[in-house]
């Protein structure tokens, strides 16, 4: 079944933990990037990845990073949280240039940082 | 800037009656266009998309879209809607030959009984 799959799916931290969301895609896709979703302000795009080894920022990357050693995988790092990355956030995957351009998300990861 | 307008946040209807949500994007250059839905606790999923050809897109659970290029418009329809239509919906525009999807703020729709 194609699939992104994110873990953990609910996270409690305190500020300035470090912590790390995985992110993995079974569809061979070269497109990942990561969004959070807060209320009003729908998703915005953090980091985004065309392939391994090559990311860029998004709209919103303060406080984040990625890695892309491996084309299924792409974490989402927080080095140092603070509780205005509290939110709701979402990996996905696509293939652009494709027939099927659209995008395959993951089911969530709920961060909370107090 | 490139950018998605979803021109209403929250639409509150009745069971069987229809309904319309609005998107409007930015620019005048080829897109593609995608609705998703996002159920409560589920992450987003596709419920229709226009690449290319006919400017009326039929998707999943009684869905359609209309593409109109003179508008920059790609507004959502269903003619009678469920309880279980409950949820939020996403407008989004690719542009070809770019990467980045812009996603609109999201429409929560509300079905009441």
């Amino acid at each position: 079944e194609a699939q992104v799959t994110q873990n953990p799916r609910y996270l409690i931290t305190v500020t300035g933990k470090k912590l790390t969301v995985t992110c993995s895609q079974n569809m061979n896709h070269e497109y990942m990037s990561w969004y959070r979703q807060d209320p009003g302000l729908g998703l915005r795009q953090i980091y985004y990845s065309m392939n391994v080894e090559v990311t860029d920022k998004g709209d919103v990357p303060e406080g984040y990073k990625v890695s892309r050693k491996e084309k299924r995988n792409f974490p989402l790092i927080l080095e140092s949280p603070s509780p205005n990355q509290t939110s709701l956030y979402f990996c996905a995957s696509s293939a652009p240039g494709h027939s099927n351009t659209e995008a395959f998300f993951g089911q969530g990861t709920r961060l909370t940082v107090v | 800037a490139q950018s998605v307008t979803q021109l209403d946040s929250q639409v509150p209807v009745f069971e069987e009656a229809p309904v319309e949500l609005r998107c409007n994007y930015s620019s005048s250059v080829s897109v593609y266009l995608f609705w998703y839905v996002q159920y409560p606790n589920q992450g987003l999923q596709l419920l229709l998309k226009y690449l290319s050809g006919s400017t009326l897109v039929k998707g999943i659970n009684g869905f359609e879209a209309e593409f109109n290029k003179s508008q920059t418009s790609f507004h959502l329809r269903k003619p009678s809607v469920h309880i279980s239509d409950t949820a939020e919906y996403f407008c989004a525009v690719t542009y070809t030959g770019g990467f980045k999807t812009i996603f609109g703020a999201g429409t929560r729709l509300f079905v009441k009984a």
